[in-house]
């Protein structure tokens, strides 16, 4: 069964440095998301990407924060500069259609910022 | 802005009861969603019930939908401790995106 696939599992990175989060959604799929969950949190929206260009994203999605879909199947978090608050769980999902079905959520990264 | 709220927090049952989880949201929706999540784990989605519908079935699990109080309810029956996980309520309005609650931690003792 097709799945999203999402590396690192685990990224320990340093305050002020450059993350980017890789995700392979599913193939057939053309709706993309990033959410994240800080430890013992409820799972936040970040952002979503249709067509190449950001769809909708949150207040938590700011400057530090980008995506991009660099090929036909890779699609990217990058953080610019690292605080400590980004320290959470990242989930990346992907869907065939725009509303109404399921989200296929990747298994997470989880990004550490000493 | 719209959002799932889960009770109770946690939950502990004998393997074997059902275990009865509900949410509640604010705004309208097209959609309400349960996921599973097991600890430090990704997201397992459960089921999906539409705003026209009022109840949905599948397997062990029983969800409804009450639009006029905006609330859901997850129902797991005859538990097993495989069934110990957090369970997340997770709304999609009119922006799609999904609004996730708090969630509710599960123990199945055996």
């Amino acid at each position: 069964e097709p799945e999203v696939t999402q590396t690192p599992s685990h990224q320990v990175t340093q305050m002020g440095q450059e993350v980017i989060l890789r995700c392979v959604p599913i193939s057939n799929h053309l709706y993309f998301y990033w959410y994240r969950q800080i430890l013992g949190q409820k799972v936040e929206f970040l952002v979503s990407f249709y067509n190449n260009e950001i769809s909708e994203k949150s207040e938590i999605f700011d400057d530090q924060f980008s995506v991009e879909r660099p090929d036909g199947s890779n699609f990217t978090l990058k953080i610019r500069s690292t605080k400590l608050e980004d320290s959470a769980m990242y989930f990346c999902a992907s869907r065939v259609m725009a509303s109404g079905d399921e989200q296929y959520f990747g298994p997470g990264t989880r990004l550490t910022v000493t | 802005s719209q959002q799932g709220e889960e009770d109770p927090q946690a939950l502990s049952i004998q393997e074997g009861e059902n275990a009865t989880m509900n949410c509640s949201y604010k705004t309208s929706i097209n959609n309400l969603q349960w996921y599973r999540q097991n600890s430090g784990r990704g997201l397992v989605h459960l089921i999906l019930i539409r705003s026209n519908e009022r109840e949905k079935h599948s397997g062990r699990l029983r969800v409804t939908l009450d639009t006029s109080k905006k609330s859901s309810s997850l129902l797991i029956t005859a538990s097993r401790a495989a069934d110990t996980a957090s369970y997340f309520c997770a709304t999609e309005g009119h922006l799609y995106q999904l609004i996730w609650g708090a969630g509710t931690k599960l123990i199945i003792k055996p």
